[in-house]
């Protein structure tokens, strides 16, 4: 069974940073891309990053390249995503998701909540 | 930039069809996804490449897309298809993911 679990979410001030992972089990981590998405509180979908199953590959969405990092670490079946320079703009239900045929994201995540306030 | 338009909302009786459309510059030439997510919960993915089903989605959805027109029908719908529906393509010219602004179903 696939499974996706976020953590690192939190409550931080303008300009800070913070940093997510989701830990992945139930599939061969390497051999797919992950995703992270994101939703502000009563928004749609967004989303933030790609990177490939190697992780030598990465896209940004324009509103957050220059600011977020996504990596993986595929001996620890680890998916994270950086955030600096956050703004108020950043906060939202941040979700990874699994990379599947025609580029759609099969599974996801429980979603982890990042709000920035001061 | 890419964009995809939905409409806000689609209203249905239940066991009738519900028909969402996602609206793009020439979205037939791209594989739409959709999804499907319900307050408080994580998306869904309930259509791939157009037209395929995951495992486990029930066969009353279906997709279809051709021109500048995405469609998911969902037909005979029953009451727990009342949720938030997303269109989502890869902008190979930008090399980046693009989600519609979203559809909420309403089951009367």
């Amino acid at each position: 069974e696939v499974q996706l679990l976020e953590s690192g979410g939190g409550l931080v001030q303008p300009g800070w940073s913070l940093r997510l992972s989701c830990a992945a089990s139930g599939f061969t981590f390497s051999s797919y891309t992950m995703n992270w998405v994101r939703q502000a509180p009563g928004k749609g979908l967004e989303w933030v990053s790609t990177i490939s199953g190697s992780g030598g590959t990465t896209y940004y969405a324009d509103s957050v390249k220059g600011r977020f990092t996504i990596s993986r670490d595929n001996s620890k079946n680890t998916l994270s995503l950086q955030l600096n320079s956050l703004r108020v703009e950043d906060a939202a239900v941040y979700y990874c998701a699994k990379g599947a045929t025609g580029k759609a994201f099969d599974y996801w995540g429980q979603g982890m909540l990042v709000t920035v306030s001061s | 930039s890419y964009v995809l338009t939905q409409p806000p909302s689609v209203s249905v009786a239940p066991g009738e069809t519900a028909r969402v459309t996602c609206g793009g510059d020439n979205i037939g030439s791209k594989s739409v996804n959709w999804y499907q997510q319900k307050p408080g919960q994580a998306p869904v993915l309930v259509i791939y490449y157009d037209s395929d089903r995951p495992s486990g989605i029930p066969e009353r959805f279906s997709g279809s897309n051709s021109g500048n027109t995405a469609t998911l029908t969902i037909s005979r719908v029953e009451a727990e298809d009342e949720a938030d529906y997303y269109c989502q393509v890869w902008d190979n010219s930008r090399d980046r993911s693009v989600f519609g602004t979203g559809t909420k179903v309403t089951v009367l």
